[in-house]
């Protein structure tokens, strides 16, 4: 299997630009996460699908943040406007069901600058 | 809330020593436990896990073993080469949930 893909694997935007990035689970995973990583705050997850049902949303930091999940092997975070702030490193990951002991398996990452 | 505290870095040992990076945690119940390991410029990938008191988790030479009395998860290897040159991360995900809790991640540096 190829894994999770995301895309773009980096991105350079100035402020108030649109920033869209993409995703693709392992093929047969049900559930779907974003993660944000910096240097302040770690690891922390943003948004997470089950079944491409937004289950928790509860970590998307505010609404310039969206994401969708039109179909089982597709998912976007969208950031409109975006800021410098939101410059991290967002990882996508997918398991094979929801539950405490599956394995999140993760993509490469995409490293967002906002200028 | 829950939380995973882990040893901060860098972590700088020297090829063939031993290794141990200490982690604990805060859940009710009984959370599975992970190690990540992010190697530069990569994604996290998955080390070793443990989903139940006293289990051990073991992978490429790295081993933890869940110690409920003691709510830790330390991971240790004993002898480093230069490739494990990376950041590994600590964390949970409690018994009724989906969402991982990570630690601050430790950064380690093998040097020949």
């Amino acid at each position: 299997d190829a894994g999770v893909i995301q895309s773009p694997r980096h991105e350079v935007t100035e402020m108030g630009q649109e920033v869209t990035l993409r995703c693709k689970p392992i093929s047969g995973h049900n559930s779907l996460f974003w993660y944000r990583q910096t240097m302040m705050r770690g690891l922390e997850l943003l948004i997470y699908f089950n079944n491409n049902v937004p289950i928790d949303d509860s970590g998307m930091p505010e609404d310039r943040f969206s994401a969708k999940m039109p179909n089982a092997s597709f998912s976007t975070l969208k950031i409109q406007p975006s800021e410098p702030r939101d410059s991290a490193v967002y990882f996508c990951a997918s398991s094979l069901e929801e539950g405490a002991r599956e394995t999140q398996y993760f993509g490469p990452g995409t490293r967002l600058l906002v200028l | 809330g829950d939380s995973v505290t882990q040893m901060e870095g860098p972590v700088t040992l020297s090829e063939e020593a031993f290794l141990t990076i200490n982690c604990t945690y805060t859940a009710t119940g009984y959370p599975s436990l992970f190690w990540y390991v992010q190697y530069p410029g990569e994604g996290l990938q998955l080390l070793l896990k443990a989903t139940k008191a006293d289990d051990k988790g073991s992978n490429k030479g790295f081993e933890a073993t869940y110690r409920k009395e003691t709510t830790s998860f330390h991971l240790e290897k004993g002898s480093v080469q230069v490739s494990d040159s990376a950041v590994y991360f600590c964390a949970l995900i409690k018994a009724a949930g989906n969402k991982l809790t990570f630690g601050g991640g430790t950064r380690v540096l093998v040097k020949p």
